[in-house]
């Protein structure tokens, strides 16, 4: 099976742009999580979509926001683009009827970088 | 709510040596730990994962772990290091507990490992 992929790999904005990124999940897989990750603050989860529907939400402002379509692949988008925005954001994916144990498969991420 | 203390965000050992990276949590359910690598540039990858079935886990590239409910913790171990096993390593705790569909994970801030050869 095909790794979880992720568009762009990299990408360079600046402040004030608006970005949307995308993720394609393991085949089969119906949840897909995001997070951010930064030198300063690690890991972060930004939210979690399943059938369509998001399931859990992190500690980040409205601009942030995501949505899944009916094959299960996900976006994110992040309006108002400020220089803290700069991370590398993954996404990650897990099998279907998801429960707590099952391991996450994240992608390779999108590096953006907000100038 | 769950949280994750890896202490040492930096170790390092000679090719050989024995790894040991530390990982304590807190949670309010029987947890779901993880381990996770990440090498440049990369996604993150699961070592290994601890469900309640064993409490000495073993995942993949010859690394385990165990897990001390007294102690609340759950330490990466290798035996022998490899250069290849440089990269940065991350401790998780998941969301929820037993039969919880929250996938959620809270990662520690990473423990990077060198190996000197």
């Amino acid at each position: 099976k095909a790794g979880v992929t992720q568009t762009p790999r990299y990408l360079i904005k600046t402040r004030g742009q608006q970005v949307t990124l995308s993720c394609s999940p393991i085949s089969g897989h119906r949840s897909v999580s995001w997070y951010q990750q930064t030198p300063g603050q690690g890991l972060q989860f930004l939210f979690e979509y399943f059938s369509e529907t998001q399931r859990n939400k992190g500690n980040f402002p409205g601009r942030f926001s995501g949505r899944q379509f009916s094959n299960s692949r996900s976006e994110m988008n992040v309006s108002t683009l400020e220089l803290g925005d700069s991370a590398l954001y993954l996404c990650a994916s897990s099998p279907e009827g998801t429960s707590s144990y099952n391991e996450q498969f994240f992608g390779p991420g999108t590096r953006l970088t907000v100038l | 709510a769950q949280s994750v203390t890896q202490l040492g965000s930096h170790v390092s050992v000679s090719e050989g040596a024995l790894v040991l990276l530390r990982c304590n949590y807190s949670s309010s359910v029987p947890p779901y730990l993880f381990w996770y690598v990440q090498y440049p540039n990369q996604g993150l990858q699961l070592l290994l994962k601890y469900t309640s079935a064993a409490t000495l886990v073993k995942g993949i590239n010859g690394f385990e772990a165990e897990f001390k409910k007294s102690e609340t913790s759950f330490h990466l171990t290798k035996p022998s290091a490899h250069m290849s096993d440089a990269a940065e390593y991350f401790c998780a705790v998941s969301d929820g507990g037993r039969g919880s569909t929250l996938g959620r994970l809270y990662f520690g801030r990473g423990t990077q490992l060198t190996v000197w050869p």
